[in-house]
């Protein structure tokens, strides 16, 4: 009950195309959805988060969804860059609670 | 700012030796975490401490880590004895807020341990 499942595991896109990683949970007392984004050789670095409250969260070319009925959230980057290229984790977390990783979305980005 | 320091960054290291790592959080950073991160895995939670008190630290191997933060400010967290195991990244984290749910947490670059 304290997992985050995250898929893919790995995902190659196009310069200009549509990344999209899916993550999924069960315990609906998680209230904060983060992702975070690690490059090689540095430490995560929080990208956007979500809560519960909103479907939606957008931030440039950076979107959350948000599906509570279906405990899935989903991080969509538009107009994918090469610099985009990095690894992916989503997270969840509640009150009093420790933040929890998904399995990470190593993203390619080719020119 | 500055942010979260670390050391040493590499460290390579026989079975059953020791090892420390050292962290330094963000100034007034009340909430200081130690992570292990395996190759391929998200980070995992070991220790949290608030201030100098432990907050959580339900997935610690009590019986070779143990982790300290003294005077509220730096950590640090020792092996001993390592395991193969053992080998991951060792992230540090702070945050000015008191639990995981209520604002982003600043990582350092992390300590890569390789047991042999």
């Amino acid at each position: 009950q304290q997992q985050v499942k995250q898929s893919p595991q790995s995902l190659i896109v196009q310069k200009g195309g549509i990344s999209i990683i899916n993550c999924a949970y069960e315990n609906t007392a998680f209230d904060y959805f983060p992702w975070y984004q690690q490059f090689p050789g540095k430490g995560p670095a929080l990208l956007i988060a979500i809560r519960p409250d909103v479907s939606e969260k957008k931030e440039g070319r950076f979107t959350i969804s948000f599906n509570k009925s279906a405990k899935q959230f989903s991080l969509h980057i538009m107009d994918s860059q090469p610099g985009d290229s990095a690894t992916y984790f989503c997270a969840a977390s509640m009150a009093g609670g420790k933040l929890i990783f998904g399995q990470g979305t190593e993203l390619s980005v080719k020119p | 700012e500055a942010g979260v320091a670390q050391s040493p960054r590499y460290k390579i290291i026989e079975k059953r030796q020791s090892v420390a790592f050292w962290c330094n959080p963000i100034s007034g950073h009340a909430t200081l975490y130690w992570y292990q991160q395996i190759l391929g895995q998200g980070p995992k939670l070991l220790i949290q401490f608030q201030n100098n008190g432990v907050v959580d630290d339900s997935q610690l191997p009590k019986d070779r880590f143990s982790a300290e933060r003294l005077k509220g400010v730096d950590s640090t967290l020792k092996i001993q004895p390592a395991k193969l195991e053992d080998s991951a990244v060792y992230l540090c984290a702070s945050s000015l807020h008191w639990t995981a749910n209520t604002g982003e947490l600043f990582f350092g670059e992390g300590s890569r341990l390789t047991v042999l």
